[in-house]
């Protein structure tokens, strides 16, 4: 069965700390593909980012970047140099050929990042 | 611009009384969903539909029903016959294929009175 875990419930940084979000998945599928959304107070999720279990690469996109160990069955976020925008709920989602296009979700981590 | 509108914003439920989300897509995207959204609880799957005129059940379906009558259109009832309606819902469409990430509205937040 599919899951998705987000051990941390909650962050709380200072601006320009770097901080890392964890996520850790569950699939019996040697194909899937994971995502990072952003949840700001606004409600609407934004996509950040998706990732195929065959490319292993990690990627930067300005302030943020995420590894991927298919050994260690993580994909994990980091935001270096936060700032107050950057708080929001983050999700982790998988979605795997046991579940077609459906995307199963994390519980999320609420990042809050004080001035 | 092309998204995804979920209205009303806010919604109050009177016991016993069923209510419609509406949600439409310009994204002339076949698959939407329905999520529900919970404190702590992350996003759980309602229901979604992979076509017009086709929905299947996500994993909490019970008290709810869906209709897919036009591509755009993906309305959701919350029956009386769900006892904890108190949530944020969220819609949210997807290009057919494996592995293509969603599009999510703004969500509504539904509140028994």
């Amino acid at each position: 069965a599919q899951k998705v875990t987000q051990a941390q419930t909650e962050i709380s940084v200072v601006e320009k700390e770097d901080v890392t979000l964890d996520c850790v998945y569950e699939t019996r599928d040697t194909t899937y593909y994971l995502f990072w959304y952003k949840q700001p107070p606004s409600g609407e999720l934004v996509f950040l980012i998706r990732r195929n279990s065959f490319d292993e690469q990690n990627e930067i996109s300005g302030r943020y970047s995420w590894n991927f160990q298919k050994s260690t069955s993580s994909f994990n976020f980091t935001i270096t140099a936060s700032q107050v925008v950057d708080s929001a709920v983050y999700f982790c989602a998988l979605s795997d050929l046991t579940g077609f296009q459906k995307l199963v979700f994390g519980t999320g981590t609420r990042l809050l990042v004080s001035p | 611009d092309g998204g995804i509108t979920q209205s009303p914003k806010y919604l109050f439920r009177k016991e016993g009384q069923n209510v419609t989300l509406s949600c439409e897509q310009n994204l002339n995207h076949d698959a939407m969903y329905w999520y529900r959204q919970d404190p702590g609880q992350g996003l759980r799957l309602i229901y979604y539909s992979q076509i017009v005129n086709d929905f299947q059940k996500g994993d909490i379906a019970e008290g709810y029903s869906v209709s897919r009558e036009k591509k755009e259109s993906f309305p959701l009832t919350v029956t009386s016959a769900q006892k904890n309606p108190t949530a944020f819902y969220l819609c949210a469409s997807q290009n057919p294929g494996f592995g293509e990430k969603l599009f999510f509205g703004s969500g509504t937040q539904l509140s028994v009175l």
